[in-house]
């Protein structure tokens, strides 16, 4: 069974420029959720998609925004980079993201470690 | 809101000794907790996980966490650690009800093996 799979791994961008980041989740998995990780602020949690709209939302600003498609593949799009927005983001998914069911563990991706210059 | 605190920062360890990696919570509501390692280069992957019933939870690679509710604690712990086992742990909390999707992380440990 194949994992979250991020892409792209690594990219370098430069202030003012936009960046889109995919994920796409476990089969099955209708629950996909992002995560900002950097040395100074840890993990954060930015949002999270469900059957196509936001479920979830962490403390960020507008400029970090999300979809997620009909397969439950998830982009992320973050606009006018920051020097702050250098991080890995990291994307996770679980089968709905409910505990209702019991168990509903978040498996990760490998993240896609963003340089802004 | 839920709250974790990983006392220490960094942990060194000789191989083959045992070890504990300590963190504390906060939470006005039951909580799930767990850990997670993270390898350089990696994303996050799960070690254990306290839902519910015994409070002691054996986890992968020779992993166990201890759920004390009066202490607010989940301490990590490996009676023997291995070179491999070098790596950031993180522990987590989130609310048991609602979505599991929004973890609250720690500020992680460094595990540090050494021969």
């Amino acid at each position: 069974k194949a994992g979250v799979t991020q892409t792209p791994r690594y990219l370098i961008k430069t202030r003012g420029q936009q960046v889109t980041l995919s994920c796409s989740p476990i089969s099955g998995h209708r629950s996909v959720s992002w995560y900002q990780q950097t040395p100074g602020q840890g993990l954060q949690f930015l949002f999270e998609y469900f059957s196509e709209t936001q479920r979830n939302k962490g403390n960020f600003p507008g400029r970090f925004s999300g979809r997620q498609f009909s397969n439950s593949r998830s982009e992320m799009n973050v606009s006018t980079l920051e020097l702050g927005d250098s991080a890995l983001y990291l994307c996770a998914s679980s089968q709905d993201g409910s505990w209702v069911r019991g168990a509903n563990v978040l498996t990760f991706g490998a993240g896609s470690r963003l340089t802004v210059l | 809101a839920q709250s974790v605190t990983q006392l220490d920062s960094q942990v060194p360890v000789f191989e083959e000794a045992p070890v504990e990696l300590r963190c504390n919570y906060s939470s006005s509501v039951s909580v799930y907790l767990f850990w997670y390692v993270q390898y350089p280069n990696q994303g996050l992957q799960l070690l254990l996980k306290y839902l519910s019933g015994s409070t002691l939870v054996k986890g992968i690679n020779g992993f166990e966490a201890e759920f004390n509710k009066s202490q607010t604690s989940f301490h990590l712990r490996k009676p023997s650690v291995h070179i491999s086992d070098t790596a950031e742990y993180f522990c987590a909390v989130t609310r048991n009800t609602g979505t599991a999707s929004k973890l609250t992380f720690g500020t992680g440990t460094r595990l540090q093996v050494t021969l």
